[in-house]
């Protein structure tokens, strides 16, 4: 069965650390993959997607992430955070036009 | 304009009630979802319509009914509401099915009390 697994459940940095969250899947065939945010009491929103090609994704806000097919990740980085980064992270993951699947999320909390 | 709106924001209301949480999007899109996102913050899918059609329907008890009068709209009516149904009830759209960027709404936060 399709699966996506987040181990990092919170995750505290201080204002300009690096981030890396990592991000596992389990599927079967094609996948396309998903980073999406959710800011403090706001809906989620798309970061940055795989479908393919280059296997390292530039996102919005300067969030990136890469593909690695042997190791079934796609890690979510970015090289200094801000406070405003603070919020939920999500990966998700689907096939072709089956259902996406989503992780558990990571909460990110930046301290200033 | 807010591309996928759902009403209410906020739902509070007693055990055993029945209440509906309402849906539309204006992208044009052909599929519509419901998704769960328990208090571990946790996104489960719910059902799937596309093209007013249901497409996926997740284990979920038959006291959910979701209602698609047009491609454009995905209704969610609750019978019975039970303590275990509080949750954030997010929407949303897809031009595709699967593959394609969802688009959410800002979510209805259901309170059974």
């Amino acid at each position: 069965a399709q699966s996506v697994s987040q181990h990092n459940h919170h995750v505290i940095l201080s204002e300009a650390a690096s981030l890396e969250l990592g991000c596992n899947y389990s599927y079967g065939g094609t996948v396309n993959l998903f980073w999406y945010v959710q800011y403090p009491g706001q809906h989620l929103q798309l970061l940055l997607k795989y479908f393919s090609g280059d296997p390292l994704v530039k996102g919005i806000k300067g969030f990136e992430a890469e593909f690695i097919k042997s190791k079934f990740s796609f890690n979510l980085r970015k090289p200094s955070v801000q406070w405003s980064d603070t919020a939920e992270y999500f990966c998700a993951a689907s096939g072709g036009y089956q259902k996406v699947t989503f992780g558990t999320g990571t909460k990110l909390q930046v301290i200033p | 304009d807010t591309a996928v709106s759902q009403t209410p924001k906020y739902l509070v209301t007693q055990m055993g009630n029945d209440k509906s949480i309402k849906c539309e999007q204006n992208l044009g899109h052909d599929t519509m979802y419901w998704y769960k996102q328990d208090s571990k913050k946790f996104l489960k899918i719910m059902f799937s319509y596309n093209n007013k059609e249901l497409i996926i329907n997740e284990t979920v008890p038959n006291r959910f009914s979701p209602k698609s009068p047009d491609k454009a709209h995905l209704n969610l009516h609750i019978n019975s509401l039970e303590l275990g149904d509080s949750a954030v009830y997010f929407c949303a759209s897809s031009q595709g099915q699967g593959s394609e960027k969802l688009f959410f709404g800002s979510g209805t936060q259901l309170s059974v009390l």
